[in-house]
């Protein structure tokens, strides 16, 4: 089956504790990225990478990294946690390197820093 | 600067009646024009995508339709399955760029 998997699902942290949240797709997509969802605020792009080894930033990358060492894999890492960074997670991937084709969504990490 | 806009917030419709979500956008290069459903607690899923001015898609009671400034989707006979959030979102510059959403309730 076609699919993005992330993990944790849930998470609650410390505040300056560092996590990884996993994501992995399974359709060779070229392009992959990260979400933050907050009431009112929508979807806003944190990172995204248009292949292995190229990422960039995207509207609010503070207090995050990324890397893309290998095409199926986009993991985020928060270095040290806060709590403005309690938020819903979305990791996508898309088949072109543009992404001007439909996006898979994962199925999120809702995730709580205190 | 780049911008997605979507009204009304939220939508309260009786089953069976027709009404239209608006996404207005300014973005400089327009890739694409996409639709997403979006149900509590889960990821966004995919709907629709359209490119050009003039180009309408249909899917079971949806219909989206695609101007230079605008793009609507049409509901038409909701029933309550169909309550979730609509996201529209536009690719522009190696970026995709949501709207906040419609939260479209279908009463019984």
């Amino acid at each position: 089956e076609a699919q993005v998997t992330q993990n944790p699902r849930y998470l609650i942290t410390v505040t300056g504790k560092k996590l990884t949240v996993t994501c992995s797709q399974n359709m060779n997509h070229e392009y992959m990225s990260w979400y933050r969802q907050d009431p009112g605020l929508g979807l806003r792009q944190i990172y995204y990478s248009m292949n292995v080894e190229v990422t960039d930033k995207g509207d609010v990358p503070e207090g995050y990294k990324v890397s893309r060492k290998e095409k199926r894999n986009f993991p985020l890492i928060l270095e040290s946690p806060s709590p403005n960074q309690t938020s819903l997670y979305f990791c996508a991937s898309s088949f072109n390197a543009q992404p001007n084709t439909e996006a898979f969504f994962g199925q999120g990490t809702r995730l709580t820093v205190v | 600067e780049d911008q997605v806009t979507q009204s009304p917030e939220a939508l309260r419709l009786q089953e069976g009646e027709s009404s239209s979500l608006n996404c207005s956008y300014t973005v400089s290069g327009l890739r694409g024009l996409f639709w997403y459903r979006q149900d509590p607690g889960k990821g966004p899923e995919f709907l629709f995508t359209l490119y050009s001015a003039g180009e309408e898609k249909e899917k079971e009671r949806l219909k989206a339709t695609l101007t230079k400034k605008e793009s609507f989707l049409h509901i038409t006979a909701p029933k309550p399955e169909d309550s979730a959030t609509y996201l529209c979102a536009v690719s522009a510059t190696n970026k995709l760029i949501f709207g906040t959403g419609t939260l479209l309730a279908v009463q019984p």
